[in-house]
């Protein structure tokens, strides 16, 4: 069974402009997530999306927005980047959307911004 | 109160001794407890989790013990390889959490040979 998976691994972006992230669920699965893993920071939860829709979202500017696709890949888009969004943005999906599903983490996009 | 406070942030042991991380949380509608392992370039592995309703659970040489009163948890990695060098990061989350996992800071581990 494959895994979560991402694109781009890495990404290089300047001051203001937009990055797009993708990624494709373990088959079978509903639910994606996202998360920004800053340097010092942690794991954050940014998205959560089930069956198209999204379901949660945590402290994060509305300049972070996503999808999910009906294919249940999702798409999470930052707009007017500023430099301290500079991290790793990890993906995970679960079987569904039920709160305490076990999520599976992709390998990441590492977004820079200079 | 949303928050999971992780202990120590790193950790250096020899190869075979029993690492010990701590993790304590506030928000009593926690009912769910992961552990995740992180090695670098990688996402976070699913290692063991556990729900508030048993004191211990164990896989392979991966323990949790949970303290449901002191709201506290715990893992314990037995007999030590340097193959777990890593980064562990506890976590928890509830049903009401919306899919919300909330995770601890991170602890790096080193076991040296």
């Amino acid at each position: 069974e494959a895994g979560v998976t991402q694109s781009p691994t890495h990404l290089i972006k300047t001051r203001g402009q937009q990055a797009t992230l993708r990624c494709s669920p373990i088959s079978g699965h509903t639910s994606v997530y996202w998360y920004q893993q800053a340097l010092g920071l942690g794991l954050q939860f940014l998205l959560w999306y089930d069956e198209g829709e999204e379901r949660n979202r945590g402290n994060f500017p509305p300049r972070f927005s996503g999808r999910q696709f009906p294919n249940y890949s999702s798409e999470l888009n930052v707009n007017a980047l500023e430099l301290e969004d500079s991290a790793l943005y990890l993906c995970a999906s679960s079987r569904q959307g039920r709160g305490t599903d076990t999520q599976y983490f992709g390998p990441g996009t590492r977004l820079t911004v200079l | 109160q949303q928050q999971v406070k992780q202990s120590p942030q790193s950790l250096i042991v020899q190869k075979g001794g029993i690492p010990i991380i701590n993790c304590a949380y506030e928000n009593t509608a926690f009912d769910y407890f992961p552990w995740y392992q992180q090695f670098p370039g990688k996402g976070p592995a699913l290692l063991i989790a556990i729900r508030p309703d048993v004191s211990e659970k164990k896989e392979g040489r991966f323990t949790i013990s949970f303290n449901k009163s002191a709201k506290q948890f715990s893992l314990h990695i037995m007999d030590s390889q340097p193959g777990d060098s890593a980064t562990y990061f506890c976590a928890a989350t509830s049903g009401t959490s919306y899919g919300k996992l909330t995770f601890g800071q991170g602890t790096i581990l080193t076991v040296h040979p």
